[in-house]
Parts: structure tokens; C-alpha cells; sequence
């Protein structure tokens, strides 16, 4: 089953909004990953954050984790139209390899 | 710079026709190889991943098989494709301690006729 459930499914914004993305998993991690795939393309790595840390950022990208809650959220700030593509979220509670959940759509409107 | 090649981008094969799909790693020694499998709009299911050369672990029973002949190679293998094994096949390897990030080739795309 998968580890990593994301949601929305998808989300539709105008450039210049904020995208918030949230993921849910079910057993205890070291990490949790969040990935980017554009269309037909392969997954790119975006961030990770250690399950000691609540919050990161990268640029225009914060991630929180609530391990209580066993929750993550991506927000992506000022939102472009470039930011189009399907966001992951990972997790290594199986060991060593990640399983990933089925994704957020984010679809950003000129 | 480490990098991954998977090949070919896109295939078209008729039910029973046999498989072989290629990944190969630069720029690094003894990565952890990955094969993902994703349906059309759906995440990621873990097929196979490798820690050494010859090692290989199946995560789910299936049509397909994997092999590591080299360090850095992995292969996708089937012997007679089924409808079902229609999707879009990754290749990842991953360096450092387990639960490290991935690094994902660009993806072949695979059409079971």
C-alpha cells in the first residue's frame, strides 16, 4: 500500500498565488522527500526534511512536518506558470527505499 | 558529475515479444538502483531495487525481472510482455545512506499492443 497519500489529487491556481500541497503517511520515518515531475519526465528531487526538523525552506519552497500528526505540507509562494507539474511526496519507512505517494497535480494559470 | 541514462524514451511491443530496458549510472560507484513502474496518472509502485551487483530484491511479483550485470547498469527484463505491463518505467539510483534522495532518469514509455 502506499506509505505517502497526497492531497489534493490536483489544484488549479493563478500565477502569483500560493500552491499548498499535503501529504499523509502511515508508519514511523528517518525523512520525508518531496519530487517534482513535469509531464512524460522523470521525478527531480526538490527537498527533504529529517524527521527532527518541523519546517525547511528552499528558495520559494517550505515544507513542514508534523510527526505527530504523521503529515507534511509543501507550499510553493508566488506561484509560476513554470511551477506546472506533479508533486510527490516520499517516505523511508520501508528501510532504505522510499515509497511514494500518488501525487498533487498543480496546474498554474497565466 | 553523476548522471543517468535510461533508453529507449519510447517503445512499442506486441503481447508475448520479450522486454529489455537499460539504465546506466556515471560519475559514481556502487549507487543503489531502483526500477519504478507508473500507471497513467497514478504515483510510483517499486519494482526493484539493487544494493550490489547481483543483488536484487522484487518487491512485487509480476511479468518482469531485473538484473545488475555491472555496477552500474540495471536491466528490466520480461520474457513474453502482457497487456498490464503497459506504463511508464523509471530508473533511479541513490547515493549515501538509505533514504537519501533519488535521482530519476527520464523515463521510457512503454505500450503493451
Amino acid at each position: 500500500s502506499q506509505q505517502g497519500e497526497e492531497d489534493p489529487q490536483a489544484l488549479s491556481i493563478q500565477e502569483g498565488e500560493n500552491a499548498t500541497m499535503n501529504c499523509s503517511y502511515k508508519t514511523s520515518i528517518n525523512n520525508l522527500q518531496w519530487y517534482r515531475q513535469n509531464s512524460g519526465r522523470g521525478l527531480v528531487h526538490l527537498i527533504l526534511i529529517r524527521s527532527n526538523e518541523r519546517e525547511k525552506h528552499s528558495g520559494r519552497l517550505r515544507v513542514t512536518l508534523d510527526t505527530s500528526k504523521k503529515s507534511s505540507s509543501l507550499l510553493i509562494t508566488a506561484s509560476r506558470a513554470a511551477d506546472t507539474a506533479s508533486y510527490f511526496c516520499a517516505t523511508d519507512g520501508s528501510g532504505d527505499k522510499l515509497t511514494f505517494g500518488t501525487g498533487t497535480r498543480l496546474a498554474v494559470r497565466p | 558529475s553523476q548522471t543517468i541514462h535510461q533508453w529507449p524514451a519510447t517503445l512499442v511491443q506486441p503481447v508475448g515479444s520479450p522486454l529489455s530496458l537499460e539504465c546506466t549510472v556515471e560519475g559514481t560507484s556502487n549507487p543503489n538502483l531502483y526500477w519504478y513502474r507508473q500507471a497513467a496518472g497514478r504515483g510510483l509502485q517499486l519494482l526493484f531495487y539493487s544494493v550490489g551487483i547481483g543483488q536484487i530484491s522484487s518487491e512485487v511479483p509480476q511479468n518482469l525481472s531485473a538484473s545488475r550485470p555491472q555496477d552500474r547498469q540495471f536491466i528490466l527484463s520480461s520474457k513474453k510482455l502482457l497487456l498490464s505491463d503497459s506504463g511508464f518505467y523509471l530508473c533511479a539510483f541513490q547515493t549515501g545512506a538509505g533514504g537519501s534522495p533519488l535521482h530519476f532518469g527520464n523515463g521510457t514509455r512503454l505500450t503493451v499492443t
